[in-house]
């Protein structure tokens, strides 16, 4: 699976938009990118993936670069339940074998009044 | 009910002492996970479950076994651990089939201390 980089932190007000980013420039052609946050003191929770094109849910919209070697998590009105820690994790859908995440160090992001 | 369950939410243990974690899901789900997370790090699995049968141990040192009775039940059996194991431990559940990744589901997890 391919790697990861994103910050290690991030700022953002109570009510604006977060844009967190996340590079995989390695990124091959059957790979998703998927987003995952956690929450101080609980486990890991789905939030979003997508392949080439954008997606949106109830949760947040995922931008994913032309060239798929980067991508943006946007939390449309971000309140201060957002602060957590989000995941970008690349892999591929079809790999014949069970799923195995690969967390990277992840970006803390801070939501504040 | 979309929810994966940890007991104990908190261990504390000796170094010769054996006990064991447990994690429970009624999605159906027929994967299952274990995976250990120090302070400030990321998630690392330690095991895989597909349909009951370990697909996937990632390297861990014995002293950590688990178990898969049931499709719903997921252990952990842990017998002389190190102070260095001190962790938070998740288990995740997900209905993958082994060709389609799904999304997983984790729960709170069991933060053990060994003493």
């Amino acid at each position: 699976d391919a790697k990861t980089t994103q910050p290690t932190s991030m700022d953002c007000a109570e009510g604006r938009a977060a844009n967190l980013p996340c590079n995989h420039s390695t990124i091959s052609g059957n790979e998703y990118v998927y987003w995952y946050r956690q929450i101080h003191s609980q486990g890991p929770q789905y939030i979003i993936h997508g392949l080439k094109n954008n997606e949106t849910n109830e949760m947040a919209s995922l931008i994913i670069t032309e060239d798929r070697k980067s991508s943006t998590l946007i939390l449309p009105h971000a309140t201060l339940r957002d602060t957590a820690v989000y995941y970008c994790i690349v892999r591929a859908e079809n790999t014949g074998t069970a799923s195995k995440l690969t967390f990277g160090t992840g970006t803390r992001l801070q939501v504040t009044l | 009910d979309t929810e994966v369950t940890q007991t104990p939410k908190h261990l504390v243990m000796g170094m010769t002492n054996k006990k064991s974690l447990k994690c429970e899901q009624h999605m159906g789900h027929r994967a299952m996970y274990w995976y250990k997370q120090k302070a400030k790090k990321p998630p690392e699995l330690m095991f895989v479950y597909s349909y009951e049968k370990l697909s996937i141990n990632e390297s861990v040192p014995s002293r950590f076994s688990p178990e898969c009775p049931n499709s719903s039940l997921l252990n952990l059996h842990l017998h002389a651990l190190q102070p260095e194991d001190s962790a938070l431990y998740l288990c995740a559940s997900s209905p993958e089939t082994g060709l389609i990744w799904y999304e997983q589901y984790f729960g709170p997890g069991t933060r053990l201390t060994v003493t």
